[in-house]
């Protein structure tokens, strides 16, 4: 089975500073992982994919992750934040099997970005 | 824009009042999901529709329904609701259920049961 693990329910950083929220993974078959953002009181909206195409994936609004098998990692990065990415972040990878295509979320961080 | 509509963005509803909430979509997908999402907590699916076919997961209540009349509609029915099923619940489509495949959320609808 699938799972995601997000490490710190809460990261706070200045405003400009380096963002790094983090995922690691567990599944026995290559996996397709997600980041999704949440704003309070919306719906999710994907951030970027990785579908085994290429390690490092640029997404939307500045953010970039990068997976590596040898940590079953895939953490999310942003150079310098911004205090409009001040929202909750979930990792998610895509079940197998019986759940296909369904996603399987971490438990979300919230990001905090302090002037 | 395509995109994916729920309706209403807040409902209040009595303890043990039938309550339903709908979902639209304009992307012509054709899988639909719905998810609840609990305050502080990562959404969960309760079922999706494959075109026409209803796939349910393992532990969602049987007190959660779904009707996908048409392509574009999907709704989410709950027969009795208790105070433990307040929560945001997620509408997502994506073309095919396939692994990678991304799905595309609509804002949520809000329960409050009093």
């Amino acid at each position: 089975a699938q799972s995601v693990t997000q490490l710190g329910s809460h990261v706070s950083v200045s405003e400009g500073a380096l963002v790094l929220l983090r995922c690691n993974y567990s599944s026995s078959v290559p996996p397709y992982l997600f980041w999704y953002v949440q704003y309070p009181n919306q719906g999710l909206q994907l951030l970027l994919k990785y579908t085994s195409a290429a390690t490092l994936v640029k997404g939307i609004n500045g953010f970039e992750a990068e997976f590596k098998k040898s940590e079953t990692s895939f953490h999310l990065t942003k150079p310098s934040a911004h205090m409009s990415d001040a929202a909750e972040y979930f990792c998610a990878v895509s079940g197998y099997g019986g759940s296909q295509g369904n996603l399987i979320f971490g438990k979300g961080t919230k990001l905090s970005v302090k002037p | 824009d395509a995109m994916v509509i729920q309706n209403p963005r807040y409902q209040v509803t009595q303890f043990g009042k039938p309550v339903t909430l709908s979902c639209s979509q304009t992307l012509n997908h054709n899988v639909m999901y719905w998810y609840q999402q609990k305050s502080s907590q990562a959404p969960k699916l309760l079922f999706h529709y494959y075109d026409k076919d209803f796939n349910n997961e393992a532990d969602t209540p049987d007190n959660f329904q779904s009707r996908r009349p048409n392509t574009s509609f999907c709704f989410l029915d709950i027969r009795s609701p208790g105070l433990g099923d307040a929560a945001m619940y997620l509408c997502a489509t994506s073309r095919e259920a396939f692994t990678q495949e991304t799905q595309y959320f609509g804002p949520g609808t809000r329960l409050l049961v009093l």
